[in-house]
């Protein structure tokens, strides 16, 4: 079992639907962060949070909410999506933020919008 | 700026052969960390290893092998006598070095491994 659990893995809503994914880590990680992985596209990174504080926002759209309780949990909020943002949606973690530190990802959630 | 360039985009080979995987960068940093991450069907990215910019050494593990060149700027993957499970994307990946500030790793966009029985 993956230390990054991701819920749903896939998900259907049509452009007016507010949904939210989940990201839990069991690693005792500081950092979490969310990627959008794109057909033929690298991973962009989305959001990255240190400490539950919000680190980085990396010019991502506001129908895009994310959301961060604790250190171990991580969301992100949808809404009023379009259809170039169906992609596989990838949660990570760290022990911290330096860089170099290794990524534990998710399996990720494949958003599908309509 | 930062950039991660995997030109193959796709390779099929039959089980056994060799297979080199290709990663050039660009970066301005003079430190910097470059990484391999394999992606199986199963969606997670797996980490398979991490270089500084100052170990050039090359490093075995097993049938993996990472070859670093910083005069050209390349950071390559070879899987010796390949095998079906080893089929997925792998992923390059670079980190500057932000002074402690916050991790970016920049992705390049995979190559798909594709390993015939």
């Amino acid at each position: 079992e993956t230390g990054v659990t991701q819920t749903p893995r896939h998900l259907v809503m049509g452009m007016t639907n507010k949904k939210s994914l989940k990201c839990e880590q069991h690693l005792g990680h500081n950092a979490m962060y969310w990627y959008k992985q794109s057909a033929k596209k690298p991973l962009e990174l989305m959001f990255v949070y240190n400490f539950k504080e919000q680190t980085e926002n990396n010019s991502v759209p506001s129908r895009f909410s994310p959301e961060c309780p604790n250190s171990s949990h991580l969301f992100l909020h949808l809404h009023t999506l379009q259809p170039e943002d169906s992609a596989l949606y990838l949660c990570a973690s760290s022990p911290g933020t330096t860089a170099t530190g290794e990524l534990f990802f998710g399996e990720g959630s494949r958003l599908t919008v309509l | 700026a930062q950039k991660v360039t995997q030109a193959q985009t796709e390779i099929s080979v039959v089980e056994k052969e060799d297979v080199t995987l290709d990663c050039v960068y660009e970066t301005r940093d003079t430190t910097y960390y470059l990484f391999w991450y394999k992606q199986p069907p199963s969606g997670e990215l797996v980490f398979l290893i991490r270089r500084n910019s100052f170990d050039e050494q090359n490093e075995i593990s097993g049938r993996y092998s990472w070859n670093f060149q910083k005069s050209t700027s390349s950071f390559n993957f070879t899987i010796t006598a390949s095998q079906v499970v080893d089929s997925a994307v792998y992923f390059c990946a670079l980190s500057a070095h932000y002074g402690g500030a916050t991790n970016k790793l920049i992705f390049g966009t995979g190559t798909l491994l594709a390993v015939q029985p």
